[in-house]
C-alpha cells in the first residue's frame, strides 16, 4: 500500500523559471494538503484541496503560487517565476474524506520535494 | 500567536544514551499534540500522538512523550537510542477542533554515533 508519493524529490531552477511539484495521495485518500518548510523553520500550511476544489488556500503566497487537484492525476503545486526565497522543502500530506484531524484520522505525509533556486 | 518551539536544533548522542527532546507550544484552547520523524531519504511519519487521556503516550520504536499541560510541553523521550534513530524530529500541535492546519516546530536533527 503505497504512501504519499511526491516527485521530483529534488528540483533545481534558475530565477524566473517555473517549478511544478507533484503529489499522489495515499490510496483511498481524497484530501490533499501542501506544507512548506523554509530553512531553519517548521513546516507551514499552504493549501488544502479536494478533487477539483480548493478548500482553503489561506497559507498560499498571494502571487506566483497555485495548486490544483484534478479529477484524474496527482495534485500539482506550481510556482511561477521562482525567486531564491522559494527555496524550501515542500511537503504534501493526504487524509481520508473527513477534513478533520482526529485520533483516527491523522495526516499522512510524503517525503517532500526540495526546491533549490539558483 | 500560535507557535511550537523546539529548543534543540541539533543533538548528538552515542548509542545507548538517553534522549529527551524538548517541545513547548503556545496555543489558545485545548490541543492535540504530535511528534513526527523523518529518517534520511524517507517520508515524514507519525511517531506518536496525544489527543486525550493518559498524558504519557507511547509510540513506535520505544519512544514516548509526556504532555504536561501546566508547562505547555510535550517532550519526547527514549531511554536508550540506537544508530537507526538518526533522523529529524518534529513536534506539532493543532486545536481540538481538529484543524488540518498543524503548527510545526522547526525540528531537531538527531545524530546517533555508533
Amino acid at each position: 500500500n503505497a504512501g504519499v508519493m511526491q516527485n521530483p524529490r529534488h528540483l533545481v531552477r534558475r530565477r524566473g523559471q517555473e517549478a511544478r511539484l507533484r503529489c499522489s495521495p495515499m490510496k483511498g485518500h481524497s484530501h490533499v494538503y501542501w506544507y512548506r518548510q523554509l530553512p531553519e523553520e517548521g513546516l507551514k500550511f499552504m493549501v488544502y484541496l479536494q478533487k477539483e476544489n480548493i478548500i482553503d488556500e489561506s497559507g498560499m503566497p498571494k502571487e506566483r503560487f497555485s495548486a490544483e487537484f484534478p479529477k484524474e492525476g496527482p495534485s500539482i503545486l506550481r510556482i511561477q517565476q521562482v525567486v531564491r526565497g522559494d527555496s524550501a522543502a515542500y511537503f504534501c500530506a493526504s487524509s481520508p474524506p473527513s477534513g478533520r484531524v482526529s485520533g483516527a484520522n491523522v495526516l499522512t505525509f510524503g517525503a517532500g520535494s526540495r526546491l533549490t533556486v539558483l | 500567536a500560535q507557535s511550537v518551539s523546539q529548543h534543540n536544533h541539533h543533538v548528538i548522542l552515542s548509542e545507548a544514551a538517553s534522549l529527551e527532546l524538548g517541545c513547548n507550544y503556545s496555543y489558545g484552547g485545548t490541543v492535540n499534540l504530535f511528534w513526527y520523524v523523518q529518517y534520511p531519504g524517507q517520508h515524514l511519519q507519525l511517531l506518536l500522538k496525544y489527543f486525550s487521556g493518559d498524558p504519557l503516550v507511547k509510540g513506535i520504536k520505544g519512544f514516548e512523550a509526556e504532555f504536561i499541560k501546566s508547562k505547555f510541553s510535550f517532550n519526547l523521550r527514549k531511554p536508550s537510542v540506537q544508530w537507526s534513530d538518526t533522523a529529524e524530529y518534529f513536534c506539532a500541535v493543532n486545536g481540538r477542533d481538529s484543524s488540518y492546519k498543524l503548527i510545526f516546530g522547526s525540528g531537531t536533527r538527531l545524530l546517533v554515533r555508533p
